[in-house]
């Protein structure tokens, strides 16, 4: 069974603080990484990930994925109370287009 | 990229009732979802809803409880029926252009079954 899993679920810091969320999976026809931050409803895209190796950068967040070790971190520097969300993993499977979800991060960030 | 708009935005119905969500594109797509993430869960796929052919439903999902129609390339329904409060939850209608781009996600329906 495809599945993937996220962790921390939770987690508490305060502003300034780094943080790394984790995303590990054990999938068939792996095609795609992808990471989304859900503040209320809608899942707002950050990254996309298919090759091992690359970072992908934007601002204070940044991503990398270990195809080898079906992995991949999110980092976030300088951490804002604004990044209070819940971060969310998903995998792209096969060629139907559809995406597996761990069960997200709950990140808040303290003043 | 894409612009979906989803309607309602949220809404409060009495159980045994149903309840039909609409979800537009702003282009054509080959590819369009529905997920339902319960309160405190993550997303799960509820079916992929197929041009001019029946929807293609995950395990756990039917039909006769989410009939789903996509008439043509930028429009979906999904149809909560004889809801009860075990279906309460956000419901979100999501597309994709091809596989190597990333999924886009209407606003959500929150539904709360009283």
């Amino acid at each position: 069974e495809d599945k993937v899993v996220q962790s921390p679920l939770s987690l508490v810091v305060h502003e300034g603080d780094t943080v790394t969320l984790n995303c590990s999976y054990e999938v068939t026809n792996f095609r795609s990484l992808l990471w989304y931050k859900q503040e209320k409803k809608a899942p707002t895209f950050l990254f996309m990930l298919t090759s091992s190796g690359i970072e992908k950068k934007s601002g204070r967040l940044s991503s990398i994925l270990d195809k080898k070790e079906l992995f991949s971190i999110l980092n976030i520097t300088a951490t804002q109370t604004g990044d209070s969300a819940i971060y969310l993993c998903a995998v792209g499977i096969g060629s139907q287009g559809n995406l597996i979800f761990g069960k997200g991060t709950k990140l808040s960030v303290k003043p | 990229s894409a612009v979906i708009s989803q309607k309602p935005s949220r809404d409060i119905c009495q159980r045994g009732t149903s309840l039909t969500i609409q979800c537009q594109v702003d282009s054509q797509v080959t590819m369009m979802f529905w997920y339902r993430q319960q309160p405190g869960q993550s997303l799960t796929l509820i079916a992929t809803a197929n041009q001019g052919s029946e929807a293609t439903y995950e395990s756990g999902f039917v039909i006769d409880k989410f009939p789903i129609s996509r008439p043509n390339l930028t429009f979906s329904t999904l149809t909560v029926s004889n809801m009860s409060p075990e279906d309460s939850s956000i419901y979100l209608c999501s597309v994709r252009t091809d596989l190597n781009t990333e999924a886009f996600f209407g606003q959500g329906t929150r539904l709360t079954v009283v």
